[in-house]
């Protein structure tokens, strides 16, 4: 089935870009009608959505974000990506990368595969 | 944005027992509704989808409910892997948002 995996540094100065990668394994990540999303949790917190890449390229960003943000998609290595730059303590959190998927009966998308997340610090 | 709401925030409650939570959307969403689980240390896990929909594999005694703004999770007959936190989260539009979680503790 297919698994997602995130990889990155687990501490970014303040100021610096925040990047992070996830690979795709067991499936294509151009097959398919699904979104490829990014999710991040601050330790106690509920989830904030990111924002998502579809297989297009084309992408959606969360507007309190949108400025500092950018995301690709790298189908020769089945992996798509997140940078956020101008990090502050703010940014610390566990970050998920997630697969959402669509129920073609109700049009209803849902996130429904989810990577085991990483941590990011932001701190000097 | 749409702003959602759960409550209760926290509930203690005893394996075997029935165990609602409620969600309620700023805007009418319709049945753009999911809900998931998480566990400490663990990623979300999608329990429920378009409101009422049970996702592959996740045990019968999830069910959901609702349509439009308010929504019902109910977990009929407790099981001690129960016990976690449960948010729900719209995909009606963009940005995604979740509620602020209803934690399930043993009582």
């Amino acid at each position: 089935q297919v698994q997602l995996q995130e990889s990155g540094p687990g501490l970014v100065k303040p100021s610096q870009t925040l990047s992070l990668t996830c690979t795709v394994s067991g499936g294509s990540i151009r097959s398919g009608t699904y979104y490829w999303n990014w999710i991040r949790q601050p330790a106690g917190k509920a989830p904030e959505w990111i924002g998502r890449i579809y297989t297009s390229g084309s992408t959606d960003y969360n507007p309190s974000l949108k400025s500092r943000l950018s995301m690709s998609l790298d189908t020769s290595k089945n992996q798509f990506s997140l940078n956020l730059n101008s990090v502050t303590a703010a940014d610390t959190a566990v970050y998920y990368c997630a697969r959402e998927n669509s129920d073609l009966r109700h049009l209803c998308y849902y996130m429904d595969v989810w990577g085991k997340g990483t941590t990011v610090t932001v701190s000097s | 944005d749409i702003q959602m709401t759960q409550s209760p925030s926290s509930l203690s409650a005893s394996v075997g027992d029935r165990v609602t939570i409620t969600c309620r959307a700023s805007h009418i969403i319709g049945s753009y509704l999911n809900w998931c689980q998480q566990k400490p240390g663990e990623a979300p896990k999608v329990l429920i989808y378009a409101a009422s929909s049970l996702q592959s594999g996740v045990p019968s005694r999830f069910s959901g409910s609702g349509s439009g703004t308010d929504f019902t999770l109910t977990i009929s007959g407790l099981q001690p892997e129960d016990f976690a936190t449960y948010y729900c989260q719209q995909s009606y539009s963009n940005p995604r948002t979740f509620g602020q979680g209803t934690k399930v503790e043993i009582k």
